[in-house]
C-alpha cells in the first residue's frame, strides 16, 4: 500500500516473549492506528496516536503498548505475547480536518502467531 | 457502546445483477461513513465515503446515508466475479477520529 508499510509481514512467535511491530508512513498524516482482525470480531481498534509523543487507548488495549517517537513511525508492543494476541494487525493512516474525515488508509498488515 | 451493525452474508448474487449492501448504526452524532472493500488476505481499501443525506455515486457504486433512520447502503450495480470480497461499513461519530467497523457483509458474484 502506497505511502504505509507494516513489518514483519508475517511473525511466529512463543509464550511470553515481547513483540513489537513497525508502522511507517511516508505522508506526514496526524493520524496513526492500530487495529486487530479477528474472525468473527472484525476490525477492532487497539491503540491510536494523534501525534508525536500523543497516543490513547482503543477498545482491546490490554496487553499491548505504543510509542510514537517521530511522525512516520508507531510501534506496537505485545508485552508478554499471549494466544489470543494471534491476529491479523493492521496499521491505519489518516489526514483529517476539523470539519471532516477522509477515511483511513490501511498498512498490508501483519499476520501474528503466538505458540 | 458505539455500534455498527451488518449481515454478515454471505450474500450471493449473479453477474451483472445489483448488489445491495446494508449498515445502521447507533450513534446519531456520527458524521461520516465509508465503505471499504477486503478481498481474502488482504487489507481494506476505500471505496466510498458518504456525510450528508442521500445518494453518492462512483461509477458502480452507489452510497445512500439516511441520518433519521442511521442507515447506510452500498449498491453495486452490474456485479462482477471480481466484486467478490467482504464489504465493511465504518463509521466516526462525534468530533472523535475513530473508525468504527462493523463484523462485514461477505459479497460472492456467481458468473
Amino acid at each position: 500500500d502506497a505511502g504505509i508499510t507494516q513489518s514483519p509481514r508475517h511473525k511466529v512467535t512463543e509464550t511470553g516473549t515481547p513483540v513489537t511491530l513497525r508502522c511507517h508512513q511516508t505522508e506526514n498524516h496526524r493520524y496513526m492506528y492500530w487495529y486487530r482482525q479477528d474472525p468473527g470480531h472484525g476490525l477492532r481498534l487497539i491503540h491510536y496516536s494523534y501525534g508525536v509523543k500523543d497516543t490513547d487507548k482503543g477498545e482491546v488495549s490490554d496487553g499491548y503498548s505504543v510509542s510514537r517517537s517521530k511522525t512516520e513511525d508507531f510501534l506496537l508492543t505485545l508485552e508478554s505475547a499471549t494466544s489470543s494476541q494471534t491476529s491479523v494487525y493492521f496499521c491505519a493512516i489518516s489526514e483529517s480536518s476539523v470539519s471532516q474525515n477522509y477515511g483511513y488508509t490501511f498498512g498490508s498488515g501483519t499476520r501474528l502467531t503466538v505458540v | 457502546q458505539k455500534e455498527v451493525e451488518q449481515n454478515s452474508g454471505p450474500l450471493s448474487v449473479p453477474e451483472g445483477a445489483i448488489a445491495s449492501l446494508n449498515c445502521t448504526y447507533s450513534d446519531r452524532g456520527s458524521q461520516s461513513f465509508f465503505w471499504y472493500r477486503q478481498y481474502s488476505g488482504k487489507s481494506p481499501e476505500l471505496i466510498m465515503s458518504i456525510y450528508s443525506n442521500g445518494d453518492k455515486e462512483d461509477g458502480r457504486f452507489t452510497a445512500q446515508l439516511n441520518k433519521a433512520s442511521q442507515y447506510v447502503s452500498l449498491l453495486i450495480r452490474d456485479s462482477q466475479p471480481s466484486d467478490s470480497a467482504t464489504y465493511l461499513c465504518a463509521v466516526i461519530g462525534g468530533s472523535n477520529y475513530k473508525l468504527t467497523f462493523g463484523k462485514g457483509t461477505l459479497l460472492t458474484v456467481n458468473p
